[in-house]
């Protein structure tokens, strides 16, 4: 069936090191596209999204890349901190659909 | 409030038993979510609403699970005879509307462990 998953479960980084995480989804109709971060025992909250129509979207210390091609997506995180330590989401919509399909999260630990 | 809330944080009953989980949304937000997060799992979608109605009951898993949202405002989540496969973190959320680009706000959840 139609979903969107992660490549890796886990991801352990060094304190200022850049960070990557990558989501792969099935349906080529998604054109909306989320990241979430959810610290334990908080909701998820919204980190930066992008529409199909983009490639790149930027924001503070954060990046979206989106590769229709090969229907993948990576959020790009510069000089991770402590506070980034989180389960990291993507999920996708599709056209006026407003309902999330979520993949399965990747752990981050930044270690000091 | 600020945010949206749910109550309560922690629910712990036993099989067999009848829960109802709160959720109060964003004011003015018209469009609420109901989403249910197993242990390491993603979220999966429940049941939406737009005002007080619900168009889309699909994630539903059985018919022990029902949803109302009175007033466009606060609603509730219902499990009925709970099973310990219904143990998992209960999340809400609110959006403006319910269009592509209306954010999804979440609350923090209510756990609901069933013994």
């Amino acid at each position: 069936g139609e979903s969107v998953g992660l490549h890796l479960p886990t991801l352990s980084v060094q304190e200022g090191d850049n960070s990557i995480i990558n989501c792969a989804y099935s349906n080529s109709a998604s054109d909306y596209f989320i990241w979430y971060k959810q610290e334990s025992g908080k909701g998820p909250q919204f980190i930066i999204d992008i529409r199909s129509n983009m490639d790149k979207r930027q924001g503070q210390r954060v990046t979206v890349l989106l590769n229709k091609t090969v229907k993948h997506l990576s959020l790009q995180i510069a000089a991770t901190q402590p506070g980034d330590s989180a389960v990291y989401f993507c999920a996708e919509r599709r056209g006026s659909n407003y309902k999330l399909t979520f993949g399965k999260g990747t752990l981050l630990t930044v270690n000091p | 409030g600020a945010g949206v809330s749910q109550s309560p944080s922690n629910k712990v009953t036993e099989k067999g038993k009848d829960v109802e989980l709160r959720c109060d949304p964003i004011s003015g937000h018209t469009a609420l979510y109901w989403y249910r997060q197993s242990l390491g799992q993603g979220l999966e979608f429940l049941i939406y609403f737009q005002g007080n109605s619900a168009p889309d009951k699909s994630g539903l898993p059985s018919d022990r699970f029902s949803a109302e949202r009175t007033g466009g405002s606060v609603s509730t989540l219902t499990i009925q005879r709970t099973q310990q496969e219904d143990s998992a973190v209960y999340l809400c959320a609110s959006s403006l509307g319910g269009g592509l680009a209306n954010e999804q706000f979440f609350g923090p959840g209510t756990r609901l462990t069933v013994l």
